[in-house]
């Protein structure tokens, strides 16, 4: 069956350390999208990507970064640089306009 | 830029009907409803675009005020599986370009 994976699902950073998420879709989709989400905040929007090799800053992309190599990865590296790095991040494709959006189920990122 | 829902939550006894609504200071081109279970990703319920018809199922639809840019989400004879937060993602002009989404509203069906 065609999805998103997005590993781990749980992830502890240390203070200074970069660590990278995967993202990996099987779908065909162009677009592939990363998500913030915080208590109570909704989801915001980090970076997205709508063809290979190339990839567009979201409202907080600040201490992130991203890459878009082949169709099927969207790996996200959250900096040390990201000084509250701490939340549920989301991936997230589609096909077109004229449909919605399939996630991944998610990984759990602690700062400890 | 960011839609506002309303209302942040609601509680309903099974049975009862709900009414979620979204809005937006810009004219969209897309609204889309996604659902959110505690710990999960959002699972998407349908997108309704700029003249296009009310979508929906028998039990969950929505519509799509153009002029008031204005989308609202209808929960009948609710279940508990409805439970659940529900996020509207607005979309200003076509072309795959992200969603923006309101903050969420937290419905709590009970028995």
């Amino acid at each position: 069956d065609g999805g998103i994976t997005q590993s781990p699902k749980y992830l502890f950073r240390k203070e200074g350390q970069n660590v990278t998420l995967s993202c990996e879709q099987n779908l065909n989709h162009d677009a592939m999208y990363w998500y913030r989400q915080d208590p109570g905040q909704g989801l915001r929007l980090i970076y997205y990507s709508q063809i290979v090799n190339d990839f567009q800053k979201g409202d907080i992309a600040e201490g992130y970064s991203v890459s878009r190599e082949k169709k099927e990865s969207f790996p996200l590296t959250v900096t040390s640089a990201q000084k509250n790095p701490t939340a549920f991040y989301l991936c997230a494709s589609r096909d077109s306009s004229h449909y919605g959006y399939t996630f991944g189920s998610g990984t759990r990122l602690t700062v400890v | 830029q960011q839609p506002v829902q309303s209302p942040q939550a609601v509680i309903l006894r099974e049975g009862e009907d709900a009414v979620i609504n979204c809005s937006s200071s810009k004219a969209l081109y897309s609204v889309h409803w996604y659902r959110q279970k505690h710990g999960e990703a959002p699972v998407f319920l349908m997108i309704l675009l700029k003249g296009g018809e009310q979508k929906g199922h028998e039990k969950i639809s929505a519509s799509f005020n153009e002029k008031k840019q204005q989308s609202s989400l209808y929960l009948t004879a609710s279940q508990l599986s409805y439970s659940g937060t529900y996020f509207c993602g607005t979309e200003i002009y076509p072309g795959n370009t992200p969603l923006v989404f309101g903050k969420g509203t937290r419905l709590s069906v009970i028995a």
